[in-house]
């Protein structure tokens, strides 16, 4: 089992619709999760940026943690075309590990 | 202010050369990583450097790959006698304290031929 799963998609909707991406995990040490945006030919560039369980709000994006059941979401709301992009999901222990563990990315289309 | 800046943006080589990668890191970042971002495999860590400290090269995939900082500053990722599976984008991040989020450069878009 991979330490970080994510559904690769391609995922498409029509401008306007919410969207929901999400992230599983198998290690319970991890408590910095994050999401970057990467659109093509370009770095990741970071979204959102959490500390173990809860909620946080950032525009149009909610990022949801939940320890529990070692499950991370993205929310978009309002999705614009500019959204269209590949979604990595990213955590890590903290601490003395300090590496980061990436989902594979799932690839967003959002059509106008 | 700027961001991390990598060169060259593009390279082809041929199979058997060496080749270097550099990274600019944001100004004030101790920290400093590689990472190898394959199709369909995601990121791969590769090194990471944390100011005077030893860097941690573990994800290293072979000891045809090493890398070092100078002045705590500017990175080079190097690839000796280069093989068609090293073909990659290879992205360099930085960060400014312990636990903080790395952020990233548009990468080396690296094609052995």
């Amino acid at each position: 089992q991979k330490e970080v799963e994510q559904d690769p998609g391609p995922l498409s909707v029509p401008e306007g619709a919410i969207v929901s991406l999400n992230c599983t995990y198998s290690n319970s040490a991890f408590q910095y999760f994050m999401w970057y945006r990467q659109y093509s030919r370009k770095g990741p560039e970071l979204l959102m940026y959490t500390y173990s369980s809860g909620n946080k709000e950032d525009g149009r994006f909610t990022a949801k943690v939940d320890k529990s059941s070692k499950y991370i979401s993205l929310f978009i709301r309002d999705s614009q075309p500019s959204d269209s992009a590949t979604y990595l999901c990213a955590m890590y222990s903290g601490g003395s590990n300090y590496k980061l563990t990436f989902g594979k990315g799932t690839l967003l289309t959002v059509n106008p | 202010g700027a961001g991390v800046s990598q060169s060259p943006s593009n390279k082809v080589t041929e199979k058997g050369k060496d080749v270097e990668l550099r990274c600019d890191p944001i100004s004030g970042h101790t920290a400093l990583y590689w990472y190898r971002q394959s199709l369909g495999q995601g990121l791969e860590f590769l090194i990471y450097f944390q100011g005077n400290s030893a860097p941690d090269k573990s994800g290293l995939p072979s000891d045809r790959f090493s890398a070092e900082r100078t002045g705590g500053s500017v990175s080079t990722l190097t690839i000796q006698r280069t093989q068609q599976e090293d073909s990659a984008v290879y992205l360099c991040a930085s960060s400014n304290i312990l636990n903080s989020p790395l952020h990233f450069g548009n990468g080396t878009r690296l094609t052995v031929t």
